[in-house]
């Protein structure tokens, strides 16, 4: 079974930074998608990219997608302290399974 | 913005008892999904459900596990004999037909004693 890590596991950067974090997956896929998770609370959707885009943008947000590396990047810019929080990407295996791989997350804090 | 929720937020047992955790999907969405985030460790997929029948159902979701939709709003997860392996955050979620976006709700952290 295909599986999420994301690196790193905990990463701290001041407010206005940039915060980038990656994942990585083993087996092909149909999308991928990262979430975002304050603590204590339910995990709340932030992007999709499917398998033949390379680039997405959402905001503050840019996902990128490398297929021949199994690998995609989150990058939020100008991060602010409410930013702070734990992000997950989730792989999608195939068309009409929607069942969804979790990595283990990286916990974002933003100092301000 | 609608919301997935999800009752109790917290619910204590004690290992061999029956639980039931309750969710409400957003009302026009037809998927619904279990997950479980044991501390710690990644979410991991239970089962999908899809017109009052099990879509897809992980290696977890064994005998012990079952779920239901009692009425048209409401969709539970049933554990028939907890173990003490089964406590974790469970998360509900629902999709909308043609959408690949789940909306979760907030969770039940079940902790079985």
């Amino acid at each position: 079974s295909q599986q999420g890590e994301e690196d790193p596991q905990a990463l701290s950067i001041q407010e206005g930074e940039n915060a980038t974090m990656n994942c990585s997956y083993k087996t092909s896929i149909n999308n991928l998608q990262w979430y975002r998770q304050n603590s204590g609370r339910g995990l709340v959707h932030l992007i999709l990219i499917r398998s033949n885009e390379r680039e997405k943008h959402s905001g503050r947000l840019r996902v990128t997608l490398d297929t021949s590396k199994k690998s995609s990047s989150l990058l939020i810019t100008a991060s602010r302290a409410a930013d702070t929080a734990s992000y997950f990407c989730a792989s999608s295996s195939g068309a009409g399974s929607y069942q969804l791989t979790f990595g283990k997350g990286t916990k974002l804090s933003v100092i301000p | 913005e609608p919301e997935v929720t999800q009752t109790p937020s917290h619910q204590v047992t004690q290992m061999g008892q029956e639980v039931i955790l309750r969710c409400v999907p957003i009302s026009n969405h037809l998927y619904f999904y279990w997950y479980r985030q044991i501390l710690g460790q990644k979410v991991e997929f239970l089962v999908s459900f899809y017109n009052n029948e099990i879509s897809e159902k992980s290696e977890i979701f064994d005998d012990q596990f079952s779920v239901e939709r009692p009425d048209g709003s409401n969709f539970t997860l049933k554990i028939r004999s907890t173990k003490l392996e089964d406590s974790a955050m469970y998360f509900c979620a629902s999709r909308a037909d043609g959408s690949e976006k789940l909306f979760f709700g907030s969770g039940t952290q079940l902790s079985v004693l």
